[in-house]
């Protein structure tokens, strides 16, 4: 079956534009993850959506940064007012999550490489 | 705040020898330790998981343990080829029944022919 996707896969932008990137999870899986990846760098967590819940935004660098799931399976992350430090390879991800056993594989998307001029 | 530390950033290793990779994490509560492999331009891909009630888990070439009492766990790769060389990730999570990982900053393996 189809993966997650993401688009755009690249988006070059000026400084202080807003930007907004899309995440289509596997069907039926009820958590979302959001990861930005500097280059050379690691995954740092951003928010994370798990049904009908609050999503943990707990990693969100800040208030530009904000994302949204609608109907409990696409999202938006969007960026307002880019600087050239948001730059980077932003993924997302997604899984199954069972209440008892917590943590179940994560199946990333191919990322939007995100370029702030 | 919950935190994942990896060692070390790079590794080289000739082919045919072993690579071990070790992390620790800071959440007692964390019960699910992926880890992660990534090659150039690609996306992440889970190779091996371990959860806290098990010690160690084997999958072909790969295994991982897991310490619980110290809080670390480690990658073990045997007999390393070319293809294994990539960015490998290990992650902690789980607690409070949650899907949330954080992720270590990644060793960078190189396999040399």
């Amino acid at each position: 079956g189809a993966g997650v996707s993401q688009s755009p896969s690249n988006k070059v932008t000026e400084k202080g534009k807003d930007v907004e990137l899309r995440c289509d999870p596997i069907s039926g899986h009820t958590a979302l993850y959001w990861y930005r990846q500097s280059l050379g760098q690691g995954l740092e967590f951003l928010i994370y959506f798990q049904g009908n819940s609050a999503p943990d935004k707990s990693g969100l660098p800040s208030d530009r940064f904000s994302a949204e799931r609608t109907g409990g399976s696409v999202s938006t992350l969007t960026i307002q007012r880019t600087q050239q430090e948001d730059s980077a390879v932003y993924l997302c991800a997604s899984s199954l999550v069972s209440g008892l056993a917590g943590g179940n594989e994560q199946y990333f998307g191919p990322g939007t490489r995100l370029t702030v001029t | 705040g919950e935190n994942v530390e990896q060692h070390p950033s790079t590794l080289s290793v000739q082919e045919g020898d072993s690579a071990v990779i070790k992390c620790t994490y800071s959440d007692s509560a964390s019960n699910y330790f992926p880890w992660y492999k990534q090659e150039l331009g690609k996306r992440p891909q889970l190779i091996i998981d371990i959860r806290s009630n098990v010690g160690e888990k084997k999958d072909q070439r790969i295994a991982v343990t897991l310490n619980k009492t110290a809080k670390h766990f480690s990658l073990h790769i045997t007999e390393t080829q070319p293809e294994d060389s990539a960015v490998y990730f290990c992650a902690g999570g789980g607690s409070s029944n949650t899907g949330k990982l954080i992720f270590g900053q990644g060793t960078t393996l190189q396999v040399k022919p």
